[in-house]
């Protein structure tokens, strides 16, 4: 079954305490991005990978790092989580060239940070 | 800077009508507009894709316009029923082919038996 998956699906932390967030896609996809998604600001990117080893800023970068070793996985890693970061993020991924860009969205990773 | 905006506040309908949600977008004209659905606590699902040289886009129940002087899409639901209910998000590529969506807030529909 064609899918992105993600883990973990739920996380509570405390300030500080670095994390990982992994995102994997069976699709054989170009294109990956990590969004978040908070009440009233709707769906924002956070960084966006067109390829292995290239890697791009989207609209909330900060406090953020991802990196694309494989083309399957594009983990977010929060080196020193804040409290401003508890949201509900996104992985999504894609075929540029095909399809243009429908994107595919993992089942999301609620993250609170106290 | 680009701006998409959807209706805030929720559309109710009763079963068996259209509904008909809007996105409006300002400043450079997008190659093409998406539409998504969402149900609560999951990720958004792809439903249609308008070029910005179609005017109008059909899929089963759904229909799309795209209209690039107003710049506004129109998203219908037609014959709607309560398993429709969920949030409906569009989203434009500004960029021009590289995939860089920027998504509005959605409108949460709701039908009604």
């Amino acid at each position: 079954e064609a899918q992105v998956t993600q883990n973990p699906r739920y996380l509570i932390t405390v300030t500080g305490k670095k994390l990982t967030v992994t995102c994997s896609q069976n699709m054989n996809h170009e294109y990956m991005s990590w969004y978040r998604q908070d009440p009233g600001l709707g769906l924002r990117q956070i960084y966006y990978s067109m390829n292995v080893e290239v890697t791009d800023k989207g609209d909330v970068p900060e406090g953020y790092k991802v990196s694309r070793k494989e083309k399957r996985n594009f983990p977010l890693i929060l080196e020193s989580p804040s409290p401003n970061q508890t949201s509900l993020y996104f992985c999504a991924s894609s075929r540029p060239g095909t399809q243009w860009y429908e994107q595919y969205f993992g089942p999301g990773t609620r993250l609170t940070v106290t | 800077s680009q701006k998409i905006e959807q209706n805030s506040e929720a559309l109710n309908i009763q079963e068996g009508k259209t509904a008909t949600l809007t996105c409006n977008y300002t400043n450079y004209s997008p190659a093409y507009l998406q539409w998504y659905r969402q149900d609560p606590g999951r990720g958004p699902v792809f439903l249609l894709l308008i070029r910005e040289n179609e005017k109008e886009k059909r899929k089963e129940r759904l229909k799309v316009t795209f209209d690039t002087t107003l710049k506004q899409s129109l998203f219908h639901i037609t014959a709607s029923q309560p398993a429709d209910s969920a949030t409906y998000l569009c989203a434009l590529d500004f960029s021009g082919n590289t995939g860089k969506l920027i998504f509005g807030q959605g409108t949460t529909l709701q039908v009604k038996p």
